[in-house]
Parts: structure tokens; sequence; C-alpha cells
């Protein structure tokens, strides 16, 4: 079964800097997909940014931008120019193939970090 | 377009008791999800339609826990009897299909407190 560990219970940042975000997974599969998620005070889940483990390249969404190692299996998200509004709780997410193996299952998710961006 | 919809907001109940949750996914989004979230944890799929057939319930507690999706549109979620370790936000999802290119979009979570 898969595991994401996120080890940052709470990272605090001041407005307009950098912030990273750790994730460690552990799999024995090849292909998969990772994903970085936003939960604000709303309880809504919103999806920030996606990485397919075949890409050596790693994805960028504006201010947000990953560093994927795949042999260290490690997955990080960058915030950059924080914002106010990127205070929330962000979960790492992890989909791999279904117990069948013919087609992708289940999101797992980590432990979340709490973000807080201070004026 | 039209987000999911959940209700209720809140919910406080005894335990022992019983307690349903109500989900609308997005219109034409053929696959629902049930995520537990106990506070403090990251969600934890409960269980996953794929229009009114189960795909996967492996971690839904079958003894106490229910779900239903009559005619592949709205799903509810059924506790009885309710037990303290229950109190958690009930989220539901949708998306187009199954699959890594298909975002699951979420709701904004029923969250149950049992007393």
């Amino acid at each position: 079964a898969q595991t994401v560990t996120q080890s940052q219970p709470e990272m605090s940042v001041q407005e307009a800097e950098t912030v990273t975000l750790s994730c460690t997974y552990d799999t024995s599969e090849s292909n998969y997909y990772l994903f970085w998620y936003k939960q604000p005070p709303s309880r809504q889940m919103i999806l920030v940014i996606r990485q397919e483990a075949y890409k050596q390249q790693n994805a960028t969404e504006n201010r947000f931008s990953v560093n994927f190692q795949k042999a260290a299996k490690s997955f990080s998200l960058k915030i950059s120019d924080s914002q106010l509004g990127d205070t929330a709780m962000y979960f790492c997410a992890f989909m791999g193939r279904d117990a069948g193996g013919t087609s992708y299952g289940k999101l797992t998710f980590g432990q979340g970090t709490i973000l807080t961006v201070h004026p | 377009e039209a987000g999911v919809a959940q209700s209720p907001r809140y919910k406080i109940i005894e335990k022992r008791q019983s307690v349903a949750f109500w989900c609308n996914p997005i219109s034409g989004h053929a696959t629902l999800y049930w995520y537990q979230q106990i506070l403090g944890q990251g969600p934890k799929l409960l269980i996953q339609f794929q229009n009114n057939g189960v795909v996967d319930d492996s971690q839904l507690p079958k003894d106490r826990f229910s779900a239903e999706r009559l005619k592949g549109v709205d799903s509810t979620l059924k506790i009885q009897p309710a037990k303290l370790e229950d109190s958690a936000v009930y989220l539901c999802a949708s998306s187009l299909e199954t699959g890594p290119d298909s975002p699951l979009h979420f709701g904004n979570g029923t969250r149950l407190t049992v007393t």
C-alpha cells in the first residue's frame, strides 16, 4: 500500500516571501501521479498542481512549483511571492494503479501542513 | 458550472444515534467519492461510485456505514449507530471519469460531532 508523509505539521511565512512544503511517499510502482491540494477554512479542497511520475520536468502553475525527486520519492511544493490568501492546509496526495492494475485508483493523502502567511 | 453540493453543513448527534449526509455532484460527473477527514489528518476514502455502481468500498466500516447512489446522481452516506470516533468532516467529491486526467471537485463537507 502507498503511504504519503508530510513531516511539517505547521509552517509560516511572511507575505511576498517564498516557502517550501515537504512531502515524501512510498510506492513500488514506476508510474503514478502526485498532487498538491489546498484546503482553506471553508473546507473545500482545491487542486493546486499535478505531477506525472514519468515526466522529469517539474510542474509549475503560476506562483506554485514542485521539486519532484523520483529516486528519493520526494515531492515538495514551493510557493513564491506568498499571499495572505495562501493561508490554508496543504495536502500532498498520491494516485497509483488500482489492485487490478488496469486503471488508476484512489487518492491517498498525507496528514497535511498548515501554512500561515503573515502580513 | 455549479459545484458539488453537500448538506447539512454541521451536525451534532449523540452516540448510538443515526445520521445521514447528502451529496449532489456536478452535473455529468460519473464518479462520486465520499471521504472521511478526522481532525488533523488527511482525507481517507470511504467509498467510490462509478455511476450507480460501487468501485471501491474497502475502507468503509460496513457494520455501521452505508452509502447509495440511486440513479447515478445524488448520493447519501449513513451512519447507524454512530460512535464517538466517527466525529469528522465528511467530504463528497465528484469527477468526470476515474483517473488522473479527471480532477476531483470537492464540496464544502459536513462536520459531524458525536457526543
